[in-house]
């Protein structure tokens, strides 16, 4: 089974701190995506990387910055948190071209920013 | 990629087939129809996905129209693990983004 796993499932951090995100895969899958889920938004695409180093913007980049340094690992960076991004953070990972459409996901962070 | 209509909520009898209809009347002709699920506090869940034949696997069969306009996800005997978030996604998967719109909230009840 793809395992996508998430460093934490809360986490509560102050306005101004800088916060990391990691996930994990363990299925080689070269595309790795980061997502954030607020309610009645649906989800919505940061920042995706479709192999290490590489990295390209979503729809809604602004305030996060990303890392891929290896191919199993992509973070997220909230350089300094703000309260509007308290929310659901997941990740994802895919294979790359005809056969890899289907995105695996982790089970999130929920983070909040008080 | 083509956006997607669903309605927002359903209701289903545990052991009854569940049908989630998706309007994609501007689907173009390179453009698969993915459907994903969310259960309450995870992440997203694979279900299945087509072009234009009808696709069956072990969660759920797929009903693609003959025009391609529209789509319906059956799942054949719903139970209350079912209960969960369903999306449905055009796209051509060039690009490997997705678009999540709001999706069918299902509530599989006793």
């Amino acid at each position: 089974d793809v395992k996508v796993t998430q460093s934490s499932r809360y986490l509560v951090k102050r306005t101004g701190e800088k916060v990391f995100l990691e996930c994990v895969q363990d299925m080689d899958h070269e595309n790795m995506f980061w997502y954030r889920q607020d309610p009645g938004l649906g989800l919505r695409l940061i920042y995706f990387s479709y192999d290490v180093k590489m990295k390209e913007k979503g729809d809604i980049p602004e305030g996060y910055s990303v890392s891929r340094e290896k191919k199993e690992r992509f973070s997220l960076i909230l350089e300094s948190a703000s309260t509007n991004q308290t929310s659901m953070y997941l990740c994802a990972s895919s294979l790359r071209g005809v056969k890899g459409y289907e995105q695996y996901f982790g089970p999130g962070t929920r983070l909040t920013v008080t | 990629d083509a956006k997607t209509t669903q309605p927002p909520s359903m209701d289903c009898a545990e052991g009854r087939a569940a049908n989630l209809p998706c309007n994609h009347s501007t689907i173009s002709g390179n453009e698969y129809v993915y459907w994903y699920r969310q259960i309450h506090s995870q992440g997203p869940q694979y279900i299945i996905h087509g072009l234009k034949n009808n696709e069956t696997n072990e969660m759920a069969s797929l009903i693609i129209t003959e025009d391609r306009k529209s789509s319906t996800l059956i799942l054949p005997h719903a139970t209350l693990r079912d209960t969960a978030v369903y999306y449905c996604i055009v796209y051509t998967g060039t690009a490997s983004k997705l678009t999540f719109g709001t999706g069918t909230r299902l509530q599989v009840t006793l």
